[in-house]
């Protein structure tokens, strides 16, 4: 299975809503990264977990709230966002480091009302 | 920190044609340069990757070449097609960093 998937497809929320976005890979990979993509532009690095341990959180307000349960999930908790946050959320994967190829999930578009 | 350009911008090609996306880097100690095709509302999806000791890659229409010394790499399209039309971003990354740096992308568009 070469495959990571993402749960919803699409969100709508309000600016006062907490939801929380879902990840999911069986490959083994022991690296998980959250990426922010707007449009016609490139994703944009968020958070790097490594074997379940936030390593790099790119200094992302505190609205967004990375949790890796266990080596196979990844979340991403979410809280009192602004319109300007509406984008596709990305997750990724690779083996323990990226110069091992990153396989993107199919992305979250979420809109902030 | 690394910082990667990316053009053209825009690419329009006739069917058939070659088209070439050419990307800069600025760190010496990069290492890994993968590209990624990424259609519209689609993920990014590796089309082809390089690494530093390794000058050119080819995969069937698809090849990749990297000059270390200039720091650029170029991504090559031979005999493209309708369904070569997307977006194409180039990164770069080092073993030592978890962040994959992208370019700002291209759009090619393959006219039939």
């Amino acid at each position: 299975d070469t495959e990571v998937t993402q749960t919803p497809k699409h969100l709508v929320m309000g600016m006062t809503n907490k939801k929380s976005l879902k990840c999911e890979q069986h490959m083994g990979h022991r690296a998980m990264y959250w990426y922010k993509q707007k449009a016609k532009k490139p994703p944009e690095l968020m958070f790097v977990y490594s074997y379940e341990k936030l390593s790099i959180n790119e200094s992302v307000p505190s609205r967004f709230s990375p949790e890796c349960p266990n080596s196979s999930l990844l979340n991403l908790h979410l809280h009192a966002l602004q319109p300007e946050d509406s984008a596709l959320y990305l997750c990724a994967s690779s083996q323990d480091n990226p110069t091992n190829e990153q396989y993107f999930g199919p992305g979250t578009r979420l809109t902030v009302t | 920190g690394e910082n990667v350009e990316q053009h053209p911008s825009t690419l329009s090609v006739q069917e058939g044609d070659s088209a070439v996306i050419k990307c800069t880097y600025s760190d010496s100690a990069s290492n890994y340069f993968p590209w990624y095709k990424q259609e519209l509302g689609k993920r990014p999806q590796l089309i082809i990757d390089i690494r530093s000791n390794v000058g050119e890659k080819k995969d069937q229409r698809i090849a990749v070449t990297l000059n270390k010394t200039a720091k650029h790499f170029s991504l090559h399209i031979t005999e493209t097609q309708p369904e070569d039309s997307a977006v194409y971003f180039c990164a770069a990354t080092a073993d030592s960093s978890y962040k994959l740096i992208f370019g700002s992308g291209t759009r090619l568009l393959v006219r039939p």
